[in-house]
């Protein structure tokens, strides 16, 4: 059964830094999405993405994100300078239609 | 307006029991509402999903029941078993490849 992947799944870095989280979405997907889970709490969106732009993105998805689909393949969130409260897992999720989402497994960040 | 308020936080069932978990929401467009199932380390997985044109849908021991006056839904698991233990979000969506609104979240844990 095809299936969302996400890499790394655990990434540490110190605060200020880059980092770009690589998730491959299921192959024939049209939607692509962000979302985060601070520890405990409930998932948040972050931000959509359809036919190679933004379609909507939440009030925490400010200048310091950007996401892109560099090939076919692909679909990155990019945190340009990672703050402590970053932490969290960030899933990415895909849909075929318009409804149903499946989620990848996550990337659990880590801001020292 | 966009929230999806969930009860319980927690709840504790007996094997062969039924589990409960409710959601309300605000927003009259949603017209898509999902429950996901979450186990500790992993990315939220589709349980089974209802759109408002219909008051109840049943998959296996997973019912969702539906009353669009009230702007309520509901999660029941008949014959609870120890590996439904896990985190229950209801979500909501205006469709169309729109972002899910999430719930805050039940942790199950069910006895033996």
């Amino acid at each position: 059964e095809p299936e969302v992947t996400q890499t790394p799944s655990h990434q540490v870095t110190q605060m200020g830094q880059e980092v770009i989280l690589r998730c491959v979405p299921i192959s024939n997907h049209l939607y692509f999405y962000w979302y985060r889970q601070i520890l405990g709490q409930k998932v948040e969106f972050l931000v959509s993405f359809y036919n190679n732009e933004i379609s909507e993105k939440s009030e925490i998805f400010d200048d310091q994100f950007s996401v892109e689909r560099p090939d076919g393949s692909n679909f990155t969130l990019k945190i340009r300078s990672t703050k402590l409260e970053d932490s969290a897992m960030y899933f990415c999720a895909s849909s075929l239609n318009t409804d149903t989402q499946y989620f990848g497994p996550g990337t659990r960040l880590t801001v020292l | 307006q966009q929230q999806v308020k969930q009860s319980p936080q927690s709840l504790i069932v007996q094997k062969g029991g039924i589990s409960i978990i409710n959601c309300a929401y605000e927003n009259t467009a949603f017209d898509y509402f999902p429950w996901y199932q979450q186990f500790p380390g992993k990315g939220p997985a589709l349980l089974i999903a209802i759109r408002p044109d219909v008051s109840e849908k049943k998959e296996g021991r997973f019912t969702i029941s539906f009353n669009k006056s009230a702007k309520q839904f509901s999660l029941h698991i008949m014959d609870s078993q120890p590996g439904d233990s896990a985190t229950y979000f209801c979500a909501a969506s205006t469709g169309g490849g729109n972002k899910l609104t999430f719930g805050t979240g039940t942790q199950l844990k069910v006895e033996l």
